[in-house]
């Protein structure tokens, strides 16, 4: 079963509107976890580390103030797309893995299709 | 420069071939990992198979192999006997360094179509 769980799955909202989603590891806790984006026909890209209890680490050219993450717990982790525009329009996963990871692999949500209008 | 190559951006093949997909990587760390994933157009992210740098034997898991060549720096994905099901996108990852949570850098992924 499922060990990572992303909701929702799907979001269709107007511009200007903000947009939170929500990474859950399901039966361990994960001090560390990753948001990715994927646009179509393309790869994931990595947009940052969300790490428990400190400030994320975004990778370069992602924009913090756009992309608010926060990571309150040990099994959630949440990323808040603010004043959504139809360029942030995407899919976005996460993943997280057991610790420690040796050859653990990073476990994905189903992902997030987000469509601004 | 690209950490993770994948030269074939798309594959067909007939159903029950075998089919051979290609990922070469960059690194200079000695410990590191290497992971195959396969995508479906749903877009779960589904883990395949891995390969430490420090295995010794190639990994297998069902009808996945991988052929790790550590000198050349290749981790090509063998599906055997292909199936309608096995249609999807197919993602070669590296993941740099065993000390704590690492990311995972992809390659630019293999549509692969199985026919009938």
């Amino acid at each position: 079963g499922a060990v990572v769980s992303q909701h929702p799955s799907r979001v269709i909202c107007k511009s200007g509107t903000s947009v939170k989603i929500e990474c859950r590891s399901l039966d361990f806790q994960a001090t560390t976890m990753f948001w990715y984006r994927q646009f179509p026909k393309q790869s994931l890209m990595l947009m940052a580390t969300s790490n428990e209890g400190s400030k994320a680490t975004y990778e370069q050219g992602v924009e913090k103030d756009k992309f608010l993450i926060n990571h309150a717990s040990l099994t959630l982790s949440t990323l808040t797309v603010t004043s959504a525009h139809p360029e942030d329009s995407s899919f976005y996963i996460c993943s997280a893995s057991r610790q420690p990871e040796g050859n653990q692999p990073q476990h994905f949500g189903d992902g997030t299709r987000l469509s601004i209008l | 420069a690209q950490k993770i190559t994948q030269t074939q951006p798309g594959m067909f093949v007939q159903e029950k071939e075998a089919v051979t997909l290609d990922c070469t990587y960059d690194t200079s760390d000695p410990s590191y990992g290497l992971f195959w994933y396969k995508q479906p157009s749903s877009g779960e992210m589904i883990f395949l198979i891995y390969q430490g740098s420090y295995d010794q034997q190639n990994a297998t898991e069902g009808r996945y192999s991988l052929n790790f060549q550590k000198a050349r720096k290749s981790a090509n994905l063998v599906i055997s006997a292909s199936q309608l099901g096995d249609s999807a996108m197919y993602f070669c990852a590296m993941r740099e360094g065993l000390q704590g949570a690492q990311k995972l850098v992809f390659g630019q992924g293999t549509r692969l179509t199985i026919n009938p």
